[in-house]
């Protein structure tokens, strides 16, 4: 069992829809992350996020608006998505948001646009 | 030309195969070094983890920088089914949080 859990499993919405992905880590850890997973492209970092303070936004479209109410909670809100958002979102956690804290991934949410 | 170059296979080798998994990358500020494993519908899980150049070896697992050549590798002695997977390369600076990954190579070891 993955100590970061990611709801839900699977996601389809519509272009017009307004949905939220939701990541809970039990880890204890002060750093949470958003990836996007596409086919054939490597891991496309998001957002990042120490002690609940935004640190990194990697030129995301406004489409997408995360949100960490603490150190164990990430929702990532998704409204008037394209169907080339379609992708595996990712999840992950580090104990700190530095280069020698490594990454704990949840199994990712599905999405697909229609 | 992408930061880091990684052949995404497929690769299918026989059970009990040696495996070389490689990673080519253009930025010489790359100091820290990571493999990870992703298992069908599951998300990445790190494997191994080296500082600079050497090796590193944990059980059938060496992981092998080379910093001159800005080429790294993954060898898995004596393969089993269970091993098959997509094998991500990811490296990083020393400073920042931004860790860059490869595209992936999808693996499977046939019994």
């Amino acid at each position: 069992e993955t100590g970061v859990t990611q709801t839900p499993r699977h996601l389809v919405m519509g272009m017009t829809n307004k949905k939220s992905l939701k990541c809970e880590q039990h880890l204890g850890h002060n750093a949470m992350y958003w990836y996007k997973q596409s086919a054939k492209k490597p891991l496309e970092l998001m957002f990042v996020y120490s002690l609940e303070e935004r640190v990194e936004n990697n030129s995301v479209p406004s489409r997408f608006s995360p949100e960490c109410p603490n150190s164990s909670h990430l929702f990532l809100h998704l409204h008037t998505l394209q169907p080339e958002d379609s992708a595996l979102y990712l999840c992950a956690s580090s104990q700190t948001e530095n280069y020698n804290s490594p990454l704990h991934f949840g199994n990712g949410t599905r999405l697909t646009v229609t | 030309q992408k930061e880091v170059e990684q052949d995404p296979g497929p690769l299918s080798v026989p059970e009990g195969a040696i495996v070389s998994l490689n990673c080519t990358y253009s930025n010489s500020a790359f100091q820290y070094f990571m493999w990870y494993r992703q298992y069908s519908r599951k998300g990445p899980e790190l494997l191994m983890y080296t500082y600079s150049s050497g090796n590193k070896e944990d059980g059938r697992f060496t992981a092998q920088v080379d910093k001159s050549s800005k080429y790294i590798s993954l060898f898995i002695r004596d393969s089993q089914p269970s091993d098959s997977a997509t094998y991500l390369c990811a490296m990083k600076e020393t400073s920042g949080s931004r860790l860059t990954f490869g595209e992936g190579t999808q693996l499977t070891v046939n019994p």
